[in-house]
């Protein structure tokens, strides 16, 4: 258990409304990551963050902006919600030192209706 | 950017049986991690292997970075291997980890 929280772990919502989605991790690890998972596409990374106020963008980031005021806290925001952003959202920390593992949230199942 | 994959992209098999299952990528790269995405959506942490051989239970990994693939190894497959897994990245130099589009695994009792 690396100490991860999401929040929400779903949610419904219409289109054209504003989301955040949640990162919540208590061990102080530097890196922090958001992906997508839909069916055909594996994990696709959307945004990381490399320290507080440090962010930079992934392979799909159009849509969405993230922050970083907190080193435990790392918020995936999509500022008008579309069907295209249906997805299941994972955010992800990454272990300094020798190993630099991934590791990953329990998800968030986000609906855009 | 680098490129991850994964062969084969589905694979059944009959309890008991063994299976390899491949990823390549086309780059160096600072680290490689398979997971195993359960049924249930949760991501496993099976193995960190950047280079060489590790060996847990009934799996084990081979990376062999010089050739720029790894494998995963499942002996006497059970039932509760079903899912998908996944290759995953980090290319030298920097901070994103890359995934492969997965192998979908189904263990028939």
């Amino acid at each position: 258990d690396a100490g991860i929280t999401q929040s929400p772990r779903h949610k419904v919502t219409e289109t054209g409304t504003p989301v955040t989605l949640r990162c919540h991790q208590t061990e102080n690890h530097r890196y922090m990551y958001w992906y997508r998972q839909d069916p055909g596409h594996g994990l696709r990374l959307i945004h990381y963050s490399y320290g507080v106020k440090d962010t930079d963008k992934g392979e799909v980031s159009d849509g969405y902006s993230v922050s970083r005021s907190k080193t435990e806290d790392f918020l995936l925001t999509l500022e008008s919600a579309t069907s295209s952003q249906t997805s299941v959202y994972f955010c992800a920390i990454r272990t300094e030192g020798g190993t630099g593992e991934l590791f990953f949230g329990e998800g968030s199942r986000l609906t855009v209706l | 950017g680098i490129q991850v994959e994964q062969s084969p992209p589905d694979l059944i098999l009959q309890e008991g049986a063994n299976s390899t299952l491949r990823c390549n990528f086309s780059d160096s790269v600072n680290n490689l991690q398979w997971f195993h995405q359960n049924p249930w959506g949760q991501l496993i942490n099976l193995f960190y292997i950047p280079s060489g051989t590790k060996q847990n239970g009934r799996l084990s990994a081979t990376t062999v970075a010089t050739e720029r693939y790894s494998l995963l190894y499942i002996s006497s497959s059970q039932t509760t291997d079903s899912g998908v897994y996944f290759c995953a990245v980090l290319n030298t130099g920097g901070f994103k980890t890359i995934f492969g589009a997965g192998t979908r695994l189904f263990v028939k009792a």
